[in-house]
């Protein structure tokens, strides 16, 4: 089958840095996505790592390791209205399906 | 707010009845993808349309059913609704057929079966 296996939880304190991984068995795909989710929200995009290596967007950076079947999104200088759920998902090479992780919630503490 | 319209926004009915959901795609986009979110879940791929025409299918029931129109707007329907369709439902966008890794996603339909 194909799954990408994500923490359900991370706690943080405000300014720090969290790392939120995800691991992922599925047979090819394009390229890993991150998205944020508030409560009660939609889903936003983050990141997107098409290539192996590190992709920056401000506070947020995302990395990918193919070989390792392997990905994290990095979060730094931690803020407040940064807890929310994040998923990672993939598109994969076999029929187009969207698959995401079942996401991690990060709580940010002052 | 990502261009993507879904209504209604809050949906309530009992099991056994039928419902139709619609999402209008930001301007210019042609590809419309349907998720499932249950409570305190992932999301879950029911179907993507392209163009008018199905693209990809997940893992969808057969009670479910979707189009999109020529307008490109696309509506799931959901019926011989049950207590576990009770969830959010959200569409999303992108511009092409083509995996996109950005997808624009609408505020979503809560719909409660009762």
């Amino acid at each position: 089958g194909q799954s990408l296996e994500q923490p359900s939880e991370v706690t943080a304190v405000e300014g720090a840095i969290v790392q939120i991984n995800c691991t992922y068995q599925t047979s090819g795909f394009y390229g890993l996505s991150w998205y944020q989710q508030h409560d009660g929200g939609a889903p936003t995009f983050l990141s997107y790592n098409a290539l192996d290596g590190l992709e920056e967007t401000g506070r947020f950076s995302s990395f990918l390791s193919r070989s390792d079947s392997y990905g994290y999104l990095l979060l730094q200088e931690l803020q407040m209205k940064d807890s929310a759920s994040y998923f990672c998902a993939v598109v994969n090479t076999g029929g187009f399906k969207t698959i995401f992780g079942a996401g991690t919630r990060l709580f940010v503490k002052a | 707010d990502s261009g993507v319209t879904q209504t209604p926004k809050h949906l309530i009915t009992a099991t056994g009845q039928r419902v139709t959901l619609r999402c209008s795609p930001r301007s210019g986009d042609l590809s419309v993808y349907w998720y499932q979110q249950s409570l305190d879940q992932g999301l879950q791929f029911l179907i993507q349309y392209y163009n008018g025409e199905e693209r990809a299918k997940g893992n969808i029931l057969e009670r479910f059913s979707a189009q999109q129109f020529p307008d490109l707007h696309s509506e799931l329907n959901l019926s011989s609704l049950e207590l576990g369709d009770s969830a959010l439902y959200f569409c999303a966008s992108t511009p092409s057929g083509t995996p996109d890794n950005e997808q624009f996603f609408g505020p979503g339909t809560r719909l409660t079966v009762l």
